[in-house]
């Protein structure tokens, strides 16, 4: 079955960096794109970037450009979402999701996320 | 905060129906399609509607999504106490050049 599979909880001190792996399996790697969202305890879903794995080509929300990296091992079917410089507010769960994009024959631009990973935990603590 | 303004809650009875609200702008909603996400508390979110009012494979149809202008629509019919849950819609955001989430409504059945 389709899935994705992430890295185990991490925690790490403030200015310290951390990557978070992302296994995709049963499907095609390099025919979807993969997303970042990250959501802090009680607060709402936040997209972090998308990456395109065939050509690598990434796009970053404005807020993680020049602190989050997302890159991927087309050996072996998986994502990293790599965030440097750490504060205590990066503290969340990271979630990695399968993206389906493309523009209708009426020429919208459809995107949505079909395939969650089941999440990693990240804290960031002195 | 979110460019996609959702109620914080809503609420009805078993087997009663529910909507929600998601609003927004020419820049997102009005230019896109949307999606709604579930996301039932500990767990990932879960795709439930995509291109505005198509249900992935698996979803009952007692879930329905409309979209008009600046705004789209979430409902759920014949409610169960499995929905209980936090609900987000989701859309591309063409002058921010980003994936935008909804602030997200947690539903009750009472």
């Amino acid at each position: 079955q389709v899935q994705l599979v992430q890295s185990g909880a991490e925690v790490k001190k403030p200015g310290a960096s951390v990557k978070v792996s992302c296994k995709a399996s049963g499907y095609t790697f390099t025919s979807y794109d993969i997303n970042w969202v990250r959501q802090a305890t009680g607060q709402g879903l936040e997209w972090m970037g998308w990456m395109n794995p065939n050509s690598g080509n990434t796009g970053y929300a404005q807020k993680f450009q020049g602190r989050v990296t997302i890159t991927r091992n087309i050996s072996i079917s998986t994502a990293y979402m790599e965030v440097s410089s750490l504060r205590s507010e990066d503290t969340a769960v990271y979630y990695c999701a399968r993206g389906v994009v493309g523009y209708s024959s009426d020429y919208y631009y459809y995107f949505y996320m079909d395939v969650w990973g089941k999440g990693t935990t990240v804290t960031v603590s002195s | 905060q979110s460019v996609l303004t959702q109620p914080p809650s809503v609420s009805a009875a078993p087997g009663q129906k529910v909507t929600i609200s998601c609003s927004g702008s020419s820049s997102n909603i009005g230019n896109n399609y949307v999606s709604w996400y579930q996301q039932i508390p500990g767990t990932a979110p879960k795709l439930l509607i995509y291109d505005n009012n198509k249900r992935p494979s698996g979803i009952p149809d007692r879930f329905s999504g409309s979209k008009s202008g600046t705004s789209a629509t979430l409902g759920i019919t014949g409610l169960q106490t499995g929905d209980e849950a936090d609900y987000y819609c989701g859309t591309w955001d063409s002058s921010l050049s980003a994936y935008v989430f909804g602030t997200g409504t947690k539903v009750t059945v009472l």
